[in-house]
């Protein structure tokens, strides 16, 4: 069974809007890691955002958020006022348990294309 | 600068002819790992090393090879390419303290085309 699942293959928003990343996943540790990636044409792994399985508050850095519903077990990406350069493939990845191996399991991504 | 080296970026090869993928890193990293990047795959692991001399299977290990001599480096090594190896690879490296929040960081990539 997918550990992480990205139902959308890819997006197109307008430049300014926000947008939403879907993403959820399947474990049954109660400790883990939600996190999100960002790979632009140019093919690195941009590290966007991390969320703790026991985080109250939803993550949030500049302009990403992280819509955080553990009983749903969703963790969406929020991209706030998108921009141009926001034009990437992005991947949710889920660490299991805090300790041992740091393995992450990756989604299939999603691509957006931000159009002017 | 704080980062995850890899070389080459680009191969192209033939089947069989043996090729090693070099991984450093200068974070003194504990943990160290390969994946491999396929079209509508996302990111799979291929072996991943907790410390020197310390090297585990990941999910798709079958046709690689990894030895963690020192510390900084983890070359992931084709013994016989075949053409279903052709993938984008990425070495990555984080701390290995108890806890999520340990931050995988990624190299730039290496492409290689096997024929």
């Amino acid at each position: 069974a997918q550990k992480i699942t990205q139902t959308q293959p890819g997006m197109f928003v307008q430049e300014k809007e926000a947008v939403t990343l879907d993403c959820t996943y399947d474990t049954s540790d109660q400790s883990y890691g939600l996190f999100w990636y960002k790979q632009p044409s140019s093919g690195e792994m941009i590290f966007l955002i991390y969320q703790g399985s026991y985080d109250e508050q939803n993550a949030t850095e500049g302009r990403y958020s992280l819509n955080f519903q553990k009983a749903r077990k969703s963790a969406n990406l929020v991209i706030s006022a998108s921009q141009l350069g926001d034009s990437a493939m992005y991947f949710c990845a889920m660490r299991e348990g805090f300790q041992g191996a740091q393995k992450l399991v990756f989604g299939q991504g999603t691509r957006l294309t931000i159009n002017p | 600068e704080a980062q995850v080296t890899q070389n080459p970026r680009y191969l192209i090869t033939v089947t069989g002819k043996k090729l090693t993928v070099t991984c450093s890193q200068n974070m003194n990293h504990e943990y160290m790992s390969w994946y491999r990047q396929d079209p509508g795959l996302g990111l799979r692991q291929i072996y991943y090393s907790m410390n020197v001399e310390v090297t585990d299977k990941g999910d798709v290990p079958e046709g690689y090879k990894v030895s963690r001599k020192e510390k900084r480096n983890f070359p992931l090594i084709l013994e016989s390419p075949s053409p279903n190896q052709t993938s984008l690879y990425f070495c990555a490296s984080s701390l290995s303290r108890n806890s999520g929040a340990n931050v995988l960081t990624f190299g730039a990539g290496s492409r290689l085309t096997v024929l």
